[in-house]
């Protein structure tokens, strides 16, 4: 079945350094969605890429869709102790979203 | 309701009882889907519904977890003879309708811990 995978699992950064995470799909996407989970909390919608090669920005937030529609990546510029939790990326399949592995970071104050 | 209201928020329960999980989704959405997140883990599909029909059952783990929805509107999902590693995080969530392009919204879970 399809299979979203991100990397990496875990990454710990110093305030203020730049932090990716990467997500890579089985299959070929009809849209990439981003979620973000906060400690203890639930999985809050960040925004969706639907076009081959899309980027897209949020403040310090740049989403990228890759040519083929099978990746994503998420790049944070000069990360803050609000960016902590864990993002993951979304793909579409039948009749449900198909959350990636996610990838949890640490802000270190 | 403003949001997807879940409850409740924890429950512990004894290995061999049944419980049963509440789902308010947002007024509207039709779509519904259950999600099981493990401690520190992803999330883990469980089933669809779209009005009161589940299209999707195929994530339930085992014969002891049924879910319904009725009305169109509040779901509930039923684990019957709870096991410890039932214990988790379920999480549903509620869209428009299914589309390559609506976006979930999440209830803040049910905490569920079988001793």
């Amino acid at each position: 079945g399809q299979q979203v995978m991100q990397i990496p699992q875990y990454q710990h950064v110093q305030e203020g350094e730049d932090f990716t995470t990467y997500c890579n799909s089985s299959t070929t996407l009809s849209n990439i969605q981003w979620y973000k989970q906060r400690p203890g909390g639930h999985p809050v919608f960040l925004i969706q890429l639907v076009k081959s090669g899309e980027v897209k920005k949020q403040k310090r937030l740049t989403f990228q869709f890759g040519e083929a529609k099978k990746n994503s990546s998420l790049h944070i510029t000069a990360t803050q102790t609000t960016d902590v939790g864990t993002y993951f990326c979304a793909g579409m399949g039948t009749y449900k979203y198909i959350f990636g592995t996610g990838t949890r970071l640490k802000v270190l104050a | 309701g403003a949001g997807v209201s879940q409850s409740p928020s924890n429950k512990v329960t004894e290995k061999g009882k049944d419980v049963e999980l509440r789902c308010d989704p947002i007024s509207g959405h039709t779509a519904l889907y259950w999600y099981r997140q493990s401690l520190g883990q992803g999330l883990e599909f469980l089933i669809y519904f779209q009005g009161n029909s589940a299209p999707d059952k195929s994530g339930l783990p085992s014969d002891r977890f049924s879910a319904e929805r009725t009305g169109g509107s509040v779901s509930t999902l039923t684990i019957q003879r709870t096991q410890q590693e039932d214990s988790a995080v379920y999480l549903c969530a509620s869209s428009l309708t299914w589309s390559w392009n609506t976006e979930a919204f999440f209830g803040q879970g049910t905490r569920l811990t079988v001793v």
